[in-house]
C-alpha cells in the first residue's frame, strides 16, 4: 500500500529564515515518483517539482531545493531565506509505475512566513 | 491558455439534492481524475478516468458518479447529497507518460447543509 505522511502540521518562520518541510512515503513499487505541490491561500494546486526513484540526485532551484533519500525514503523541501510569498500549504505527493499516475497525497503542511 | 477549467466555483446544496461538476481539459489529456480536499486529510482520489469512455474508482468513491462522455470533459455527480460530501473538489488532468505531473484546476467549494 502507498503512503505518504508529512508530520509537520504547521510552521512558522520569520522572513529570511530556511525551513525544511520533511515528507516520508511508502511504496511497494520500485518504480515511482515523488512530487511536491504548492497550494497558495487562493486554493489553486501549483506544481513545483518532480522526482523518479532512480534519480537520487539533489536538486535546487532558486531558493528551492529538494533532497531525495531512498534509504531513509524520504523526499524533504527545503526554502532558503524564506520570503512571504512561500506562506501556503504544501503537499507531497507519491505516484506508482503502474497505475494511470494515480497521485497519493501527504496531508499538507501549512507554512506561514511572518514579515 | 485555460488549462482544467471546473465549473462552478463555489455551490450550496440541502441534504438530498443532487447536482453535477463539469471539468473541462485543453491540453488533449487522455487522464482526468476528481479529488477531494478536506481539512487534515490532503487530497483524496474520488474517481479517475483513463480515456474517453472509461471510469474507474478511487480512493472515497462511494455517494459520487462520474461520466467521461468526450476526451476534453470529466462530470462529477452528487445524486443525494449528504453534510459529509462538503469539501473541496479539484479537477486535474495528466498525459500518459508514466510519472508525468497533473495539471489540477481551481477547485469547487460545495457546502451540504
Amino acid at each position: 500500500a502507498q503512503k505518504v505522511t508529512q508530520a509537520q502540521t504547521e510552521i512558522s518562520v520569520v522572513e529570511k529564515e530556511d525551513v525544511t518541510l520533511d515528507c516520508v512515503y511508502e511504496t511497494r513499487d520500485t518504480t515511482y515518483y515523488l512530487f511536491w505541490y504548492k497550494q497558495p491561500p487562493s486554493g489553486e494546486l501549483v506544481f513545483l517539482i518532480r522526482r523518479n526513484s532512480f534519480d537520487e540526485q539533489n536538486e535546487i532551484s532558486g531558493r528551492y531545493s529538494w533532497n531525495f533519500q531512498k534509504s531513509t525514503s524520504s523526499f524533504n523541501f527545503t526554502i532558503t531565506a524564506s520570503q512571504v510569498v512561500d506562506s501556503a500549504v504544501y503537499f507531497c505527493a507519491l505516484s506508482e509505475a503502474i497505475g494511470a499516475n494515480n497521485l497519493f497525497f501527504g496531508t499538507g503542511t501549512r507554512l506561514t512566513v511572518i514579515p | 491558455n485555460a488549462g482544467v477549467t471546473q465549473t462552478p466555483k463555489f455551490r450550496v446544496l440541502k441534504t438530498g439534492q443532487s447536482m453535477t461538476l463539469l471539468c473541462a481539459q485543453d491540453m488533449n489529456h487522455e487522464y482526468m481524475y476528481w479529488y477531494r480536499q478536506d481539512p487534515g486529510m490532503g487530497l483524496r482520489l474520488i474517481h479517475y478516468s483513463v480515456g474517453e469512455g472509461t471510469t474507474a474508482k478511487g480512493e472515497v468513491p462511494d455517494g459520487y458518479n462520474v461520466s467521461r462522455l468526450k476526451k476534453q470533459n470529466f462530470l462529477l455527480g452528487l445524486e443525494s447529497a449528504a453534510p459529509s460530501q462538503t469539501s473541496v473538489y479539484f479537477c486535474a488532468s495528466s498525459s500518459t507518460l508514466p510519472g508525468t505531473e497533473a495539471f489540477f484546476g481551481q477547485g469547487t467549494r460545495l457546502t451540504v447543509v
